[in-house]
């Protein structure tokens, strides 16, 4: 079993609908990461988190740490959007432990 | 500019040849990483270093060398290519454990 699981693999949605990608770990970790890939491109970091919530435009990150759970929530979702989503912990140590990814589509 | 970057974006090698990736940040972060990006896997950490002159393994470092002489640089070598080495790499930086992360924008290897 992966120490890291995201769930779904796949996410299709239209243009404007609320979108949430869920990550779970089984570690304990010092804190949570979640990334963004569009195609063909490099990775770009969104959320650096270890409690709570933190919020940047359209993007919600919480974590419960009592559950081992993140979710990443796209409000207002758009094609730009559309890219694979990593999520990735960190233990006591400066290596991450990486998800699969969820690739999320946004038609218009 | 100031980032990190990486060499080549697309490089086609032959098996049996080395070759050597290159990675550049002008952060001057303490951390640098590499990891390889295969389908149904999530980044694998090849190697890792937390300052010049300092290197360790990660999960898959088989058939791989790294250096760090100077912090601004950590180039990946590949000794032999093999196919199984055809991937996407990526390095990263990182400040420290309290820090997030930079990543490159990747090196697509095919070895042929």
């Amino acid at each position: 079993k992966n120490e890291v699981e995201q769930s779904p693999q796949n996410l299709t949605a239209q243009e404007g609908e609320f979108i949430t990608i869920n990550c779970s770990y089984s570690v304990g970790i010092s804190a949570l990461h979640w990334l963004q890939q569009h195609p063909g491109g490099g990775i770009v970091s969104l959320f650096m988190l270890s409690s709570g919530k933190k919020k940047h435009g359209r993007l919600i990150a919480t974590i419960n740490i009592q559950e081992k759970h993140s979710s990443l929530h796209i409000t207002a979702s758009h094609p730009r959007d559309s890219a694979v989503y990593i999520c990735a912990v960190q233990q006591n140590t400066d290596k991450l432990i990486f998800g699969t990814g969820t690739r999320l589509q946004v038609f218009p | 500019d100031a980032g990190i970057t990486q060499s080549p974006r697309y490089k086609i090698t032959e098996t049996g040849r080395q070759v050597t990736l290159m990675c550049h940040q002008t952060w001057s972060h303490s951390y640098m990483f590499w990891y390889r990006q295969d389908l149904g896997h999530g980044l694998r950490l090849i190697y890792y270093s937390a300052a010049a002159d300092i290197t360790d393994k990660g999960e898959v470092p088989d058939g791989y060398v790294v250096s760090r002489s100077k912090t601004e640089n950590f180039p990946l070598t590949l000794e032999s290519a093999t196919r199984s080495q055809t991937s996407v790499y990526f390095c990263a930086s990182s400040e420290g454990a309290s820090y997030g992360y930079t990543f490159g924008s990747g090196t697509r290897l095919t070895v042929v």
